[in-house]
């Protein structure tokens, strides 16, 4: 069984300011790490994601992530928010089951709230 | 711009009424998942199918929820009787190959009062 804790359940930045949105995992065997967001009444999409290789990854709207397996972390960033990043953010992990991917495993989800 | 889509949108019902949402996933995706979401609990996952075939329902509660998908182009949820801690959003999400991208649908909103 895999859990996940995303230690800040609110973040508030002030625009252009960088932001750090920290996320714990546990897991018995090997996983896959995700970033999903979520804005006001939509469902949730896809920011970056990580499976093998680099440990850095980069995704979308300028966000970027950094696996530390010793420490067993995945904390995504963004050094410079827009308003438009205010969101909540989920971090996830998946595990390998049945030829794929099985469903996700989420954190409780960080609200960002970014200030003019 | 293919997307998943959920009906309906939101469902409104009395409790011991029967529930069913549906989703159709992306053409030619073949890992369709449900989750639900609630101020409480967070997403959890409910269950979910590859090439139609289920591989996980343990998140479900089993006496009164099912999941099928009848065809490759739909998947359904089915509360029967419905509960007021059933109120939640209920997402599917779609998935092609390994599954390891998901995409999400809007979502479903059910108030059961």
């Amino acid at each position: 069984a895999q859990s996940v804790t995303q230690l800040d359940s609110q973040v508030p930045v002030f625009e252009e300011a960088p932001v750090e949105l920290r996320c714990n995992y546990s897991s018995s065997v090997s996983v896959y790490l995700f970033w999903y967001v979520q804005y006001p009444n939509q469902g949730l999409q896809l920011l970056l994601k990580y499976l093998s290789g680099s440990t850095l990854v980069k995704g979308i709207n300028g966000f970027e992530a950094e696996f530390n397996k010793s420490q067993t972390s995945f904390h995504l960033r963004k050094p410079s928010v827009h308003i438009s990043d205010t969101a909540e953010y989920f971090c996830a992990v998946s595990a390998l089951a049945g030829g794929g991917a099985d469903g996700l495993t989420f954190g409780k989800g960080t609200h960002l709230i970014i200030q003019p | 711009d293919a997307r998943v889509t959920q009906t309906p949108r939101h469902k409104v019902t009395e409790m011991g009424q029967e529930v069913t949402m549906r989703c159709q996933p992306i053409l030619g995706h073949n890992t369709v998942f449900w989750y639900r979401q609630t101020m409480m609990q967070g997403l959890e996952l409910l269950a979910y199918f590859r090439n139609r075939a289920p591989l996980d329902d343990s998140g479900m509660p089993k006496d009164r929820f099912s999941a099928e998908m009848p065809d490759a182009t739909l998947a359904t949820l089915k509360i029967q009787p419905s509960e007021p801690r059933d109120s939640a959003v209920y997402f599917c999400a779609s998935g092609a190959g390994q599954g390891f991208k998901q995409y999400f649908g809007p979502g479903t909103r059910l108030t059961v009062t």
